[in-house]
């Protein structure tokens, strides 16, 4: 059974800094790519970063590039976003998710306040 | 960035009868490889998002046959043939031929 389990989310003032992980299992997680999805309280899906089978490339979406980092460890099956200078707007439920969407984590809650 | 744009916002259907939800995308989704990259994502409430169709009309593992996806170049739609209690929840359709892959706003489907 495919399971996507993310950690690391909690309450971070603004400016902060805080790093997630996703933890793999159950398929060949060298072998996909990988993403973070995010999604505001009520609000829709924003496609954050997306990482290469082998680590080699990685995109950003405008609104969080410079500030967070995508990256895997392929020998432990894991997907990191690290997340710097965030803001109050990155408030949301972060998803790791693999491929274009075929499998989802249930998701960590960030949420950015003084 | 390519813009995708759902319609309606919001679906009230009574069980049992059809539904259908409308994306279009700001430009053509057929890549150079000649495949067109639209998803539907359904999200059910407290749930992550699932993905329903891949490529426009294929079905990922799972997803009952009720649930249908057609369209080229860039107008699509989500068909369910027979509206079920377990498909209320926010639709969503993808692009994933140019990044960063965006995302439509979501049409919100419910029971009557």
């Amino acid at each position: 059974e495919v399971q996507l389990v993310e950690s690391g989310g909690n309450l971070v003032q603004p400016g902060g800094s805080l790093r997630l992980s996703c933890a793999a299992s159950g398929f060949s997680f060298s072998d996909y790519w990988m993403s973070w999805v995010r999604q505001a309280p009520g609000k829709g899906l924003e496609w954050l970063a997306r990482v290469k089978p082998d680590g080699s490339e990685k995109y950003y979406v405008d609104s969080v590039k410079g500030r967070f980092t995508i990256s895997r460890d392929n020998a432990k099956n894991s997907l990191y976003l690290q997340m710097n200078s965030l803001r109050a707007e990155d408030t949301a439920v972060y998803y790791c998710a693999s491929g274009l969407g075929g499998y989802w984590g249930q998701g960590t809650l960030v949420t950015v306040s003084s | 960035d390519v813009v995708m744009t759902q319609s309606p916002l919001s679906l009230p259907v009574t069980l049992g009868q059809p539904a259908s939800i409308s994306c279009r995308s700001s430009q053509s989704l057929v890549y150079s490889d000649g495949n067109t990259y639209l998803n539907w994502f359904q999200q059910r409430p407290g749930q992550s998002p699932r993905r329903l169709i891949y490529k426009v009309s294929n079905r990922d593992s799972g997803v009952p046959d009720r649930f249908s996806g057609s369209g080229s170049g860039t107008d699509f739609t989500l068909k369910i043939s027979r509206v079920e209690a377990e498909d209320v929840g926010v639709y969503y359709c993808m692009q994933s031929k140019n990044w960063p892959l965006t995302f439509g706003g979501g049409t919100k489907v419910e029971i009557k």
